[in-house]
């Protein structure tokens, strides 16, 4: 157990709907970082948070919102789905920076049907 | 802007026999970089980082990796392949020199290591 917890582990939905992927950081860390990993384009930086607020935006949709909240827990919100969006959603946290990397999560795997 | 190439999306192994993982990197600041592995349906574990000092840095399961700022390299080794090192390799770099809480990591492609009895 990284002590990254990551909900669901397994989600199937169909094209156009919305779901909410949540990710409880590391005790004691105060960024959390989303990445989407998928066999064509690997692993993409898609946002940071740092103590509630966005630090760093990468490649995120704008079908794709997250957000911080106090207890320092993070969600991602995925609408509007495609086919394509289909992928293993990582989590991963760090005390400030990347100074000493990255906890990861296990992951929330993604099928859109 | 950083970014990393890993050498060969595969390797194969013998078990017993050297593992050589290849990255290279492209940073505009000092670099900070990492090794993670995933095994199969699982997230990704530190294998071992540099930030500064000793240039040989080594990390969990026997594996290490040297900074050779000439190159722009940090390729990881193994002496000797254990069956149970076959899984997927990343290589990372941070933009911001790991010093403030801004920064993120950039990975590379992956290799998937294999090893045979």
């Amino acid at each position: 157990d990284s002590g990254v917890t990551q909900t669901p582990k397994h989600l199937i939905t169909a094209t156009g709907q919305r779901v909410t992927l949540r990710c409880s950081p590391r005790s004691g860390d105060l960024s959390v970082y989303w990445y989407q990993q998928s066999l064509d384009q690997g692993l993409q930086f898609l946002i940071q948070y740092y103590n509630g607020e966005e630090r760093a935006k990468g490649n995120i949709l704008e079908r794709f919102s997250a957000q911080q909240f106090p207890d320092l827990h993070s969600e991602l919100n995925l609408s509007s789905l495609e086919l394509g969006d289909s992928a293993l959603y990582f989590c991963a946290s760090s005390a400030r920076g990347t100074g000493n990397g990255y906890t990861f999560g296990s992951g929330t795997r993604l099928t859109v049907v | 802007a950083q970014s990393v190439t890993q050498l060969g999306s595969h390797v194969s192994v013998s078990e017993g026999a050297l593992v050589l993982l290849r990255c290279n990197y492209s940073s505009s600041v000092p670099p900070y970089l990492f090794w993670y592995v995933q095994y199969p349906n699982q997230g990704l574990q530190l294998l071992l980082k540099y930030t500064t000092g000793a240039t040989l840095v080594k990390g969990i399961n026997g594996f290490e990796a040297e900074f050779k700022k000439s190159e722009t390299s940090f390729h990881l080794t193994k002496p000797s392949a254990h069956m149970s090192d076959a899984a997927e390799y990343f290589c990372a770099v941070s933009d911001d020199a790991g010093g403030t809480s801004y920064g993120k990591l950039t990975f590379g492609q992956g290799t998937i290591l294999t090893v045979h009895p």
